[in-house]
């Protein structure tokens, strides 16, 4: 049972690169969440999803997109990447609203942008 | 906005020693949530809080929540060196369709 599964694990891009975080879920969830962490912030909310087709913005979603084509994938992507945007990305799903049942996490994108 | 303010933002102890993290929210909450994330890992769920001051228990570790669902705690008793990481609370704001808001976590280092 993979759970969460997030790729790549470690990127580098530079200034003005593109690229797109892939979230996978077998747990047939139906929400699905993208957070940023970075040091002494801790987990802020980038964007999120209902249900497959369905996405909605979050504490900090300037300079992303999501998309929910299918109900086990939730992918982020970066069109222009810059330097503000380094940081630990983690996907995490969850089958029932946040008020009801808990976060599983996937194990995070380390992404550099020089 | 909403917030959820979480205390001390780091802690050093020595093994043996109890620890506490505290977390605060500027609005009544439907249910807070405690996470631990271990040094280079994801956060983990630990236990969720949802009535008027709840108190859980798991091992050494004892869950609060306030009586006005503003306030949460979490004691460890006698620190492991396996209880390094992390821990982050989480509120669900009352009435909010929305989503969880985190605290920013407090880090605990135990020396052995």
């Amino acid at each position: 049972n993979a759970g969460v599964t997030q790729t790549p694990k470690f990127r580098v891009l530079k200034t003005g690169q593109s690229m797109t975080l892939l979230c996978a879920q077998d747990m047939n969830h139906e929400y699905m969440y993208w957070y940023r962490q970075d040091p002494g912030m801790g987990l802020r909310l980038i964007h999120y999803s209902v249900g497959e087709g369905t996405t909605a913005k979050g504490e900090v979603p300037d300079g992303y997109n999501v998309s929910r084509l299918k109900k086990q994938n939730f992918l982020l992507g970066l069109e222009s990447a810059a330097p503000s945007q380094t940081s630990v990305y983690f996907c995490a799903s969850s089958y029932q609203g946040q008020g009801a049942i808990t976060l599983h996490f996937g194990n995070g994108t380390r992404l550099t942008v020089t | 906005g909403q917030q959820v303010m979480q205390i001390p933002q780091y802690q050093h102890v020595q093994e043996g020693e109890d620890f506490t993290t505290y977390c605060n929210s500027s609005t009544t909450l439907s249910n807070i949530q405690w996470y631990k994330q271990r040094p280079g890992g994801h956060p983990v769920f630990l236990i969720q809080l949802v009535k008027s001051g709840e108190v859980k228990k798991q091992k050494r570790l004892t869950f609060q929540f306030g009586e006005a669902k503003k306030n949460s705690s979490l004691h460890i008793t006698a620190t492991q060196t396996t209880d390094v990481g992390t821990y982050f609370c989480a509120g669900l704001p009352r009435g909010s369709q929305g989503n969880l808001i985190f605290g920013k976590g407090t880090k605990l280092s135990v020396k052995p």
